[in-house]
């Protein structure tokens, strides 16, 4: 079936170090690429997202395009800040029966802890 | 808008014992999802309802879990009897006509069963 994969976590990063979370995808046709953020004690929200091969998401600084290539979502960012610490979860989604919307499917979540 | 409010937040239960997780959804939206968090599975969702019907409930791991939509403001997710794997974060999250990437999330109820 569909799956996510995201790298491992935890990431400890320094503030303004080069951040790099993979996230590669199983899926037939052509999915939606999504990356959520989850605050500590907070519920998650859409950081941004990627509806087809070789479109770009940005949001907030954070860069993701989608690799139909390579399969991939890497989401990326030229300089963390310690507001950046969060659960970053990777998520598609493919079009459902009769045009309807299918049910996301997440990755298991990179934890991101930047120091100062 | 307060967003979605989930309640409790946290939730201390023994085995065996019947949990209820209760969820306000933003108002104005007519869908209401329900998702689990776990270290091993990750993030699932359990069920979802479009104008207070459940629409899927495949999600949803055994009989032992139940949930309801009496009205558009108000949604349960009712664990009967809890088991220690059922230990988890439990989301709810709302949208507007069913679009699941343009929900909105709560805060969630992490519910510990011993």
């Amino acid at each position: 079936g569909d799956s996510v994969t995201q790298m491992e976590g935890p990431v400890t990063l320094s503030e303004e170090a080069f951040l790099t979370i993979n996230c590669t995808y199983t899926a037939t046709g052509y999915p939606s690429l999504f990356w959520y953020v989850q605050y500590p004690g907070e519920g998650l929200q859409l950081l941004l997202k990627a509806t087809k091969a070789d479109d770009k998401g940005s949001n907030k600084g954070f860069e993701a395009t989608y690799r139909k290539e390579t399969t991939s979502f890497h989401l990326e960012k030229g300089s963390v800040q310690v507001s950046d610490s969060a659960v970053y979860f990777c998520a598609l989604i493919k079009e459902g029966a009769e045009g309807s919307q299918g049910n996301l499917i997440f990755g298991k979540g990179t934890k991101l802890s930047v120091k100062p | 808008d307060a967003g979605v409010i989930q309640s409790p937040r946290h939730e201390v239960t023994e085995m065996g014992q019947e949990v209820t997780l209760r969820c306000k959804p933003i108002s104005g939206h007519n869908s209401l999802f329900w998702y689990r968090q776990t270290m091993m599975r990750g993030l699932e969702l359990l069920i979802y309802f479009n104008n207070n019907v459940p629409i899927d409930d495949s999600g949803m791991p055994e009989d032992r879990f139940s949930a309801k939509m009496p009205n558009a403001s108000f949604s349960t997710l009712k664990i009967q009897p809890s088991e220690p794997r059922d230990s988890a974060v439990y989301f709810c999250a709302s949208s507007y006509s069913g679009i699941q990437t343009e929900a909105f999330f709560g805060q969630g109820t992490r519910l510990t069963v011993v």
